[in-house]
């Protein structure tokens, strides 16, 4: 049984950079084909889709963020990080790691594992 | 980006009820639409992938259809645990972009 489980500060200053890592347990972040994603939900709202990398480190990410994104990956500990510049409080969110897997030949790609999430509140 | 909308936004049903979600893709995304389950305070749950196969452990009163641009998840008899926010999700192209979701709960 894969399992994600994010970790990092729940409390990060404006301007400041939010930094959270994901540990994968259960499976190999290796094993290929997957894409490992970083997504957040606003308190109260919908989903937004950060973005994702492969276990080889190419990466893709959400153009709304995407000058303050990156995400990385390290196989050694199993573990993908999230890095996220300049914070304000319009980042406050719960933050979530999930596996984005691939289905059938037509590679229908789905989260179909997530961390439990993290909330990270962004205030001086 | 490909914007996902939902309706309704929010429905009140009855356990035993049919309920049925529509989800509206601004262009064709063929059958790359997946379905989620959301509780208050937990993560998504995977439902339906590739807009009408069943993830494994998922009950099989819930169903997915749809192609194109229109599609819709259908709960054939909700049950007590079925209330929830039910979102749906492209994966046709980058960015990844979701529906702003419709909450399910008891009438």
């Amino acid at each position: 049984q894969v399992r994600l489980q994010e970790s990092g500060p729940g409390l990060v200053k404006p301007s400041q950079t939010l930094s959270l890592t994901c540990t994968v347990s259960g499976g190999s972040i290796s094993s290929g084909g997957y894409y490992w994603s970083w997504i957040r939900q606003h308190p109260g709202k919908g989903l937004e889709w950060i973005g994702y990398i492969s276990y080889s480190g190419s990466t893709n990410y959400n153009p709304a963020l995407k000058s303050r994104v990156t995400i990385s990956v390290d196989t050694s500990k199993n573990q993908f990080s999230l890095k996220l510049s300049s914070v304000t409080a319009a980042d406050t969110a719960v933050y979530y790691c999930a596996r984005d897997s691939p289905s059938g030949f037509l590679e229908w790609y789905s989260f179909d594992y997530w961390g439990q999430g993290i909330l990270v509140t962004v205030s001086s | 980006d490909i914007q996902m909308t939902q309706s309704p936004s929010s429905l009140s049903a009855s356990v035993g009820d049919r309920v049925a979600i529509t989800c509206r893709a601004s262009q064709s995304i063929r059958t790359y639409l997946n379905w989620y389950q959301q509780k208050r305070g937990k993560a998504p749950k995977l439902l339906i992938y590739a807009a009408s196969s069943l993830q494994s452990g998922v009950p099989s009163r819930f169903s997915g259809s749809g192609s194109g641009t229109d599609f819709t998840l259908t709960i054939s008899s909700l049950q007590p645990e079925d209330f929830a926010t039910y979102y749906c999700q492209q994966s046709y192209s980058a960015p990844r972009t979701f529906g702003p979701g419709t909450k399910v709960d008891i009438k």
